[in-house]
């Protein structure tokens, strides 16, 4: 079946302006994380849903970031006002029920790049 | 909090030699550990995961790793390198108290030399 995957592969933006990053989990998977990975580090954190609720949106930076999973499958990652030190891999991951043993299924991710 | 601590950044053994990646972690409960690979421009992708149970855990590609609760570690080893194995390696620690997200290492970057 289909892996999970992310739209765009890329983005280029200019400092200041507003981008949407696209998750499409695994089909069937309640569970939907979103993580940030920086050159040379490994992946941080931002926010995981259960269905459509955040139940932990711990990771998120400040609020100019923001994520949505309206209908409990495809979710939308938000970032306003970028700036420059947003430039980052958003890494998508899905699980079958948010299980913590569960193996976390990623997608190949966006790279933002913020100008 | 959890952490994890990859001792290494970069490893380079050479093609048939051992393969060993070190991985630390600190947590205050039971953790589950997890091993994932980054080939270039791909999603990472789970080697292999220890829960319960055995402590020696067999994964994809011939890798295995063992835990080891008394040194706190979860060191990743192959016993004989091949060139596709050449990849990024992180370790990853999902606690047991409630909290789903995984907190990663930094990252071992595993070069094979012909």
């Amino acid at each position: 079946g289909a892996g999970v995957s992310q739209t765009p592969s890329n983005k280029v933006t200019e400092k200041g302006k507003y981008v949407e990053l696209r998750c499409d989990p695994i089909s069937g998977h309640t569970a939907l994380y979103w993580y940030r990975q920086s050159l040379g580090q490994g992946p941080e954190f931002l926010i995981y849903f259960q269905g459509t609720g955040a139940a932990d949106d711990s990771g998120l930076p400040n609020d100019r970031f923001f994520a949505v999973r309206p209908e409990g499958s495809v979710s939308t990652l938000k970032i306003q006002r970028t700036e420059r030190g947003d430039s980052a891999v958003y890494l998508c991951a899905s699980s079958l029920e948010g299980g913590l043993q569960e193996t976390q299924y990623f997608g190949p991710g966006t790279r933002l790049l913020v100008l | 909090a959890q952490s994890v601590t990859q001792l290494g950044s970069h490893v380079s053994v050479s093609e048939g030699a051992l393969v060993l990646l070190r991985c630390n972690y600190s947590s205050s409960v039971p953790p589950y550990l997890f091993w994932y690979v980054q080939y270039p421009n791909q999603g990472l992708q789970l080697l292999l995961k220890y829960t319960t149970g055995a402590t020696l855990v067999k994964g994809i590609n011939g890798f295995e790793a063992e835990f080891k609760k008394s040194e706190t570690s979860f060191h990743l080893t192959k016993p004989s390198a091949h060139m596709s194995d050449a990849a990024e390696y992180f370790c990853a620690v999902s606690d047991g108290q409630g909290a789903q997200k995984l907190v990663f290492g930094q990252g071992t970057r595993l070069t094979i030399n012909p």
